[in-house]
């Protein structure tokens, strides 16, 4: 099993500061015939479902706003918000899609400073 | 728009089975690439996969799970069924089903499954 490592756990972030967390995988994600990392980032807030943010390590989904930008390619990668908001309070997590399961990081929260 | 359902008790007892049922709408199971998958979320913490069923019928499982899930799907009612035997009170968690295309798109609201006697 590949196995997502999230640092930090925890984040606080002053309004209007970049806010970076980190991703890492046991193995590499990157499917070399395709050059595409299989690489997920969600959102999640209380009481709600995750709700995807980037995949393929850098595509941002419809509708999610440009402050959040995904990088990173194999084994290490980055999620991005460039000027935090309020509403941006959340648990973060990480997903691999390359092989089953499709592990999970165990989360990162991110808190207003 | 799609949408996904979860539905199934919301009270089982321990070495109960545990049947859960994913409705969709929005998208076809039977479109090349496309799948549906279980998650679940023990609360307070973080997101575990559990299942995943193809468009082609291609069936995948937590192999730490694997001898006690079973998922199917009925494409022409666009169900997805997960289930789960020998359930235990760590079991207990919020039951998701979730459509991946790229990534898991779309997520059900979730369905919270208490396990007590």
């Amino acid at each position: 099993d590949i196995v997502m490592t999230q640092s930090p756990d925890s984040l606080a972030v002053s309004l209007g500061e970049r806010a970076t967390i980190n991703c890492r995988s046991s193995q590499s994600v990157l499917y070399i015939s395709n050059n595409n990392n299989y690489l997920a980032w969600y959102q999640q807030k209380p009481g709600q479902p995750p709700k995807l943010l980037v995949y393929w390590a850098s595509t941002r989904e419809s509708g999610v706003p440009d402050r959040f930008s995904g990088s990173g390619s194999g084994t290490d990668f980055t999620l991005t918000i460039s000027s935090l908001q309020a509403e941006d309070v959340a648990v973060y997590y990480c997903q691999q899609y390359y092989t089953t399961p499709h592990s999970f990081g165990q989360g990162t929260k991110l808190e207003i400073k | 728009q799609i949408t996904l359902e979860e539905s199934g008790p919301t009270l089982v007892k321990p070495t109960q089975t545990l049947t859960l049922t994913c409705t969709f709408s929005g998208f076809s199971l039977s479109t090349t690439g496309v799948g549906v998958g279980w998650i679940r979320q023990p609360p307070g913490k973080a997101l575990e996969w559990l299942a995943l069923i193809y468009w082609n019928d291609d069936k995948r499982y937590s192999p730490s799970l694997k001898s006690r899930l079973t998922i199917t799907k009925d494409t022409s009612k666009n169900q997805v069924v997960l289930t789960m035997t020998n359930m235990d009170p760590v079991d207990t968690a919020t039951y998701y089903c979730a459509h991946k295309a790229d990534g898991y798109n779309d997520w059900g609201q979730g369905t919270l499954v208490t396990v007590s006697s």
